[in-house]
């Protein structure tokens, strides 16, 4: 079964410009999660969607907004760019809510705003 | 308040020692999950371990425990015969009722050859 794939892999924006970062949950999961990781930090909770509903958001502002669609991939759209929202965004899957086996992790993008 | 707090920014271990990477919670949810995670730096966050709040015995995978001491809100993460391959950031994470999980901001491990 393939794992949670991201793209693009690595991603160079200008401040004001807006932003779509694309999931593919792994096969079978039907809740994802964003988080950002600020360079040398945690990742911090952004939102999570099941069954393509948000069901969760962290202390992000609304230029950060969401999809989930039928087939469980996800997207995070990010509008007016700020340079603090250079990070790197991973995306998490996992199969129904309170899971125990753990969140399946993607590789992640790499977003640079300048 | 910080949720999750892992103290040991960094440390150094001989190959072949076991090591213990500390990590302390806080939360009032009766319900909660406890997680370690590996981050190498291509950046992917690899699961490696998972602990529930009511499960009763220490949860074990492979050459990864957790040590789980509920009254003192503690769950560090053990490894044993430390390998090469086991450098990396290490990150500790809770998810509360509300299904969000929360990680730490990590500690850097290097395994000395």
């Amino acid at each position: 079964e393939t794992g949670v794939t991201q793209s693009p892999t690595h991603l160079i924006k200008t401040r004001g410009q807006q932003v779509t970062l694309r999931c593919s949950s792994q096969s079978g999961h039907n809740t994802v999660s964003w988080y950002q990781q600020a360079l040398g930090q945690g990742p911090q909770f952004i939102f999570q969607y099941y069954r393509e509903e948000e069901n969760g958001r962290g202390n992000f502002p609304p230029r950060f907004s969401g999809l989930q669609f039928p087939n469980y991939s996800s997207e995070l759209n990010v509008n007016a760019l700020e340079l603090d929202d250079s990070a790197l965004y991973l995306c998490a899957s996992s199969l129904g809510q309170g899971s125990s086996f753990g969140y399946t992790f993607g590789s992640g993008t790499r977003l640079t705003v300048v | 308040a910080q949720k999750i707090t892992q103290t040991q920014p960094g440390m150094f271990v001989q190959e072949k020692e076991a090591v213990t990477l500390d990590c302390t919670y806080d939360t009032s949810d009766p319900s909660y999950g406890l997680f370690w995670y590996k981050q190498p730096s291509s950046g992917e966050m690899i699961f490696l371990i998972y602990q529930g709040s009511y499960d009763q015995q220490n949860a074990t995978e492979g050459r990864y425990s957790l040590n789980f001491q509920k009254a003192r809100k503690s769950a560090n993460l053990v490894i044993s015969a430390s390998q090469l391959g086991d450098s990396a950031m290490y990150f500790c994470a809770m998810r509360e009722e509300d299904d969000k999980i929360i990680f730490g901001k990590g500690t850097r491990l290097h395994i000395l050859p």
